[in-house]
């Protein structure tokens, strides 16, 4: 069965600093992979997808995610981070060749010092 | 335009009692799905529908019954509400098939019990 871990529950980085997310993933094939994210009292809000092609995917909000197969791992990148990324942060797997539910990880929550 | 919206936002009732959630998308989406979010912000998947046919029911007990009267809407009923249900309940759609397209969320809705 596909799983998803985010071995970092909490994170604390200061406004400017760069941020990374981590997210490692158990599937027997290329997955495809999302980044969420959940602002207080909000949904979700989709960051960024990798399904195939460039290992290095380009989301909203000047965020980056990079596959690295042999890691089987999907990191969240952001060289400069802001006040307003405090949120929750989840990683998603969805198998291909059917099955359309996404397996969640349990969340990262960033906390941005001023 | 909300894309997917739930009501209620807020849902605060006693032990017991029988209530419902509805969710509404206007994505011209196929597929939509229930997602429980419990206190710790863990995210797992009840049901997923498909052009009003359930085709996902995640061990979920049967008090919860998910009521589909069109592609574009996802009810969820609950009877005999307990301590345990407290959570927040989110809807999601996306497009049929192809798995690397992301599903879009709802705001959520907050089921406190009394």
């Amino acid at each position: 069965a596909q799983s998803v871990t985010q071995p970092d529950i909490h994170i604390t980085v200061s406004e400017g600093a760069s941020l990374e997310l981590r997210c490692n993933y158990s599937y027997g094939a290329t997955p495809y992979l999302f980044w969420y994210v959940q602002s207080p009292g909000q949904g979700l809000q989709l960051l960024l997808k990798y399904f195939s092609g460039d290992t290095l995917v380009q989301g909203i909000k000047g965020f980056e995610a990079e596959f690295k197969r042999s890691q089987s791992s999907f990191n969240l990148r952001k060289p400069s981070v802001h006040w307003s990324d405090a949120a929750e942060y989840f990683c998603a797997v969805r198998g291909p060749g059917g099955g359309n539910k996404l397996t969640f990880g349990t969340g990262t929550q960033l906390k941005v010092e001023l | 335009d909300t894309a997917v919206s739930q009501t209620p936002k807020y849902l605060v009732t006693q032990m017991g009692n029988d209530k419902s959630i509805k969710c509404e998308q206007n994505l011209g989406h196929d597929t939509m799905y229930w997602y429980k979010q419990d206190s710790k912000k863990f995210l797992k998947i009840m049901f997923s529908y498909n052009n009003k046919e359930l085709i996902i029911n995640e061990t979920v007990p049967n008090r919860f019954s998910p009521k589909s009267p069109d592609k574009a809407h996802l009810n969820l009923h609950i009877n005999s509400l307990e301590l345990g249900d407290s959570a927040v309940y989110f809807c999601a759609s996306s497009p049929q098939g192809s798995g690397y397209q992301p599903q879009h969320f709802g705001d959520g809705t907050r089921l406190s019990i009394l």
